[in-house]
C-alpha cells in the first residue's frame, strides 16, 4: 500500500491558541486535497477540502492552505478546544488515480 | 451527511482462521469502495480498489489472496482476511465515494478492529 512516512509527529498547544498543521504532498498531479481528523479507535473524518485551482478556502474555525510550488498543504484551527485533540492527516487525490493517498498525519495536543 | 457502516467494530480470532468485515454505504450508492490498513501511530496504508462488478485493484505488497474482496452492490463491499495470522492484527477501515462525483470527500466507516490470537 501507499503511505508517506511511519512516523506521529506532535503539536501540543493551549486551548484558545491557534494550531497550524502542516503537511507536505508527494504527487505534482494531485489536483485535489482534504483534511481529515481522527479520534482513536475511529475513521477519518472530513473537515475540509480544497482544490488545485485555490490557495485558500476557510470553513468553521478552519482554514487550509495550498501552496502548489511547494507542495505543502497546511490546516489552521483557530481558538483550538479540547474537542479538537485528535490526529489529522491530509490527503490527497488527482492524477490518473481515483485513489486517496494519506499523508503522515500530527497527533494535536490541546492543554485545558 | 453520507454514512458508511462497517461491521463488526471489533473481532477477535484465531490464528488460521478466517474473518469478514463489511463495508455499507447507508444513503448513497458507491461504484468505488476503498480499503484501508492502519497499524498504530501510523497512517492509513490504501490496500486495495474495490470496484463494483468487477475484480478489485490491490496495491503493490497487498496479496489478493489473503485479502478477499467482494463489492456485489452499490452499497456493500467486503473484506476476508483468509488464513489470518497475528500480524494481521491492524485497524482496517472502508470507505465510499457517492457514485458519479468526482474530486469529492471519501466517507469513512467507523473501522474494525482485529486482533488475531
Amino acid at each position: 500500500g501507499e503511505s508517506v512516512g511511519l512516523h506521529l509527529p506532535t503539536l501540543s498547544v493551549q486551548e484558545g491558541d491557534n494550531s497550524i498543521i502542516n503537511c507536505a504532498y508527494s504527487n505534482s498531479a494531485s489536483d485535489y486535497f482534504i483534511w481529515y481528523k481522527q479520534e482513536s479507535g475511529k475513521g477519518p473524518q472530513f473537515i475540509i477540502d480544497i482544490r488545485s485551482n485555490m490557495d485558500k478556502r476557510q470553513g468553521q474555525r478552519v482554514t487550509v492552505l495550498l501552496n502548489k510550488t511547494v507542495k505543502h498543504l497546511s490546516l489552521q484551527i483557530a481558538a483550538t478546544q479540547p474537542g479538537d485533540s485528535a490526529v489529522y492527516f491530509c490527503a490527497e487525490t488527482g492524477g490518473a488515480t481515483n485513489k486517496l493517498i494519506f499523508g503522515t498525519g500530527t497527533l494535536l495536543a490541546v492543554q485545558p | 451527511g453520507a454514512v458508511v457502516s462497517q461491521h463488526p467494530s471489533r473481532v477477535i480470532c484465531k490464528s488460521g482462521t478466517s474473518v469478514k468485515i463489511e463495508c455499507r454505504s447507508l444513503d448513497f450508492q458507491a461504484t468505488t469502495m476503498f480499503w484501508y490498513r492502519q497499524f498504530p501511530k501510523q497512517s492509513l496504508m490504501l490496500m486495495a480498489t474495490s470496484n463494483e462488478g468487477s475484480k478489485a485493484t490491490y496495491e503493490q505488497g497487498v496479496e489478493k489472496d489473503k485479502f478477499l474482496i467482494n463489492h456485489a452492490s452499490l452499497t456493500l463491499s467486503t473484506l476476508t482476511v483468509t488464513s489470518a495470522h497475528p500480524e494481521d492484527s491492524s485497524f482496517y477501515i472502508c470507505s465510499a465515494r457517492d457514485l458519479g462525483t468526482y474530486n469529492s470527500p471519501l466517507h469513512f466507516g467507523n473501522g474494525t478492529r482485529l486482533t488475531v490470537t
